[in-house]
């Protein structure tokens, strides 16, 4: 069964908007993770945030977590037509030496 | 190139056939995993390898069987194929599991028909 379950499902914005997706999980964890799907392509890592941070930063993008919540945020700045892609979180399921992956976000970038 | 490569790209097999997908890796992770995507259900963990010759089973194990005689390989056997199996496979790599990032292969369709 999915660990994590993104929110919305589908997001279309226009280019420089920020996107926001939101990912909800069941149990504790020792880390979740990001990560972006080109169409036919594979899922490439873009961030991990551990359980005792509560926000991250790479480039554009932003990851909160609340582990009281059981909630994560996914938030890409200045969007562009090339952020236009699926987006899964993952969780570990408390050092977990395996991922569980949400249905993902699919995000629609309008130049 | 460096990487992890998974073959074929593409492959329509009939119902009841074995068919093999094979995936390598050429940084030495000690993990590797392979998961299923299907529309509705996301990635699906089938199975998964923490070291040569030690496997585990994922959440969705039946009808596929798995070996790692050696840490860069990690092929994936269909022993019978049937329609449900129609998927894209994904493999992917990982030195510490869960607690890093994966690395994941572009995938392979495989139609049973």
């Amino acid at each position: 069964s999915q660990q994590g379950e993104e929110d919305p499902q589908a997001l279309s914005i226009q280019e420089g908007e920020n996107a926001t997706m939101n990912c909800s999980y069941k149990t504790s964890i020792n880390n979740l993770q990001w990560y972006r799907q080109n169409s036919g392509r594979g899922l490439v890592h873009l961030i991990l945030i551990r359980s005792n941070e509560r926000e991250k930063h790479s480039g554009r993008l932003r990851v909160t977590l609340d582990t009281s919540k059981k909630s994560s945020s996914l938030l890409i700045t200045a969007s562009r037509a090339a952020d236009t892609a699926s987006y899964f979180c993952a969780t570990d399921r408390e050092y977990g030496n395996k991922l569980v992956f949400g249905a993902g976000t699919i995000l629609r970038v309008k130049s | 190139d460096a990487g992890i490569t998974q073959s074929p790209r593409y492959k329509i097999t009939e119902t009841g056939r074995q068919v093999t997908l094979m995936c390598h890796q050429t940084w030495s992770h000690s993990y590797m995993f392979w998961y299923r995507q299907d529309l509705g259900h996301g990635l699906r963990l089938i199975y998964y390898s923490a070291a040569a010759d030690i496997t585990d089973k994922g959440e969705v194990p039946d009808g596929y069987v798995v070996s790692r005689s050696k840490t860069e390989n990690f092929p994936l056997t269909l022993e019978s194929a049937t329609r449900s199996q129609t998927s894209v496979y994904f493999c992917a790599s990982s030195e510490s599991g869960g607690q890093g990032g994966y690395t994941f292969g572009s995938g392979t369709r495989l139609t049973v028909v």
